[in-house]
């Protein structure tokens, strides 16, 4: 079954612990994302991957990492978490960018 | 810079079409895209539209253009509460915009809400 997975699905931790929320998609696709939504603010895009070593920002990076190793994950890395990261987050992967295919979400409280 | 509006709620009867409606700004050729996401769950495609259409239709999906007024609308006939969620419209923004990203501009969703 073509998937996108994220975990962990939920996570609550402290300011400063740093953690990682791993993605991974069985497509064979180029393309993957990292989004944040918050209420009111919509989607946001955090880091995007064109191809494997290729990685770039997106419109909120500041706060986060991101690595391209594998065509298949696309880990996000948050070094010193704060609690205005505290959001719900997706990965999601693409052939061309349009038509992308998302995980099934990781929240993530900050305390 | 490019924009998507979308009105955030929507409440239909059951069995009744619904129509949710969103308005985009950039005037390039583009793809638009219709995407819902249900409670807990991530956002998956439901359809999408090249701006050179006016009309698509799948099974219960209609999707209109009009170009002049940059207007999009999703149709959803017979609508059942399965289809209670959150509907997000989506723009690819053009290349001398996004470089090799080609990101999507959303909306912020409009939660349809299907009363029995």
């Amino acid at each position: 079954e073509a998937q996108v997975t994220q975990n962990p699905r939920y996570l609550i931790t402290v300011t400063g612990k740093k953690l990682t929320v791993t993605c991974s998609q069985n497509m064979n696709h180029e393309y993957m994302s990292w989004y944040r939504q918050d209420p009111g603010l919509g989607l946001r895009q955090i880091y995007y991957s064109m191809n494997v070593e290729v990685t770039d920002k997106g419109d909120v990076p500041e706060g986060y990492k991101v690595s391209r190793k594998e065509k298949r994950n696309f880990p996000l890395i948050l070094e010193s978490p704060s609690p205005n990261q505290t959001s719900l987050y997706f990965c999601a992967s693409s052939q061309n960018a349009g038509e992308l295919f998302f995980g099934e979400g990781s929240r993530l409280t900050v305390l | 810079g490019e924009d998507v509006e979308q009105s955030l709620f929507l409440s239909v009867r059951e069995g009744d079409s619904s129509v949710i409606n969103c308005t985009y700004t950039d005037s390039s050729s583009t793809y638009l895209y219709w995407y819902k996401q249900e409670p807990g769950a991530g956002l998956q495609l439901l359809t999408y539209i090249f701006s050179n259409m006016d009309m698509k239709q799948d099974q219960r999906l209609t999707v209109l253009l009009n170009k002049k007024d940059k207007h999009l609308s999703l149709r959803i006939a017979d609508t059942q509460t399965g289809d209670s969620a959150i509907y997000f419209c989506a723009e690819k923004d053009p290349p001398w915009n996004a470089g090799n990203n080609r990101k999507l501009i959303w909306g912020l969703g409009t939660s349809l809400a299907v009363n029995p």
